[in-house]
């Protein structure tokens, strides 16, 4: 059972464009949701992360928006480049968790220059 | 990232062998993970280990075995080979805590025939 569902699975976007990829969780006692950045050949890593204290997070052209009650999350990225054309896939944990992870089902976002 | 290394990078085996996936760290990390990633499935949890004398099944165990030889080293076996294992395998690690970030090393490409 998949606990965090993420999507859409692909994604293409023009440079320039906004990239918008949604995640949905079931578990309310999730309350870390990271997001990873994962380029061909290479392990993922972390591009930004988020506590249910606050709705939203930015760094940079990243934000991270988050509804508590909806129980979803998604990651914007703004003035999409063809550098940021990668596998994207969030992520939640829980205290009881420690730090495992539940991961979605990943998003290939592809920015045409 | 080099300081979370694994071997080999690519291996082809054949239904029935047994294989080791190796990892290691320099990161001076406790705890350390390994995971499979399928395409459309995301990254799913094999073992995890949070100290040389802890380690705990993910949530697809079964058909592999895990050994923590040292802090640094976190090692997969599969016991018996079998095609549906085919995936790319990742080793991570952590430091203790919640919500710590997760560093990936760069993959194992693994095809069963």
């Amino acid at each position: 059972q998949q606990q965090v569902k993420q999507s859409p699975q692909s994604l293409i976007v023009q440079k320039g464009g906004i990239s918008i990829i949604n995640c949905a969780y079931e578990n309310t006692a999730f309350d870390y949701f990271p997001w990873y950045q994962q380029f061909p050949g290479k392990g993922p890593a972390l591009l930004i992360a988020i506590r249910p204290d606050v709705s939203e997070k930015k760094e940079g052209r990243f934000t991270i928006s988050f509804n508590k009650s909806a129980k979803q999350f998604s990651l914007h990225i703004m003035d999409s480049q063809p550098g940021d054309s990668a596998t994207y896939f969030c992520a939640a944990s829980s205290k009881t968790s420690g730090s495992r992870l539940t991961f979605g089902e990943g998003t290939q976002l592809t920015v045409n220059p | 990232d080099a300081d979370v290394t694994q071997t080999p990078r690519n291996r082809i085996t054949k239904t029935g062998k047994r294989i080791m996936l190796e990892c290691s760290q320099t990161k001076g990390h406790d705890r350390m993970y390994w995971y499979r990633q399928d395409p459309g499935l995301g990254l799913r949890l094999i073992y995890y280990s949070f100290d040389v004398k802890d380690i705990n099944k993910g949530e697809i165990s079964d058909g592999y075995s895990v050994s923590r030889q040292a802090q640094a080293k976190f090692s997969l076996s599969l016991e018996s080979a079998i095609p549906n294992q085919t995936a790319l395998y990742f080793c991570a690690t952590s430091s203790s805590g919640r919500g710590e970030t997760q560093y990936f090393g760069p993959g194992t490409r693994l095809l069963v025939l």
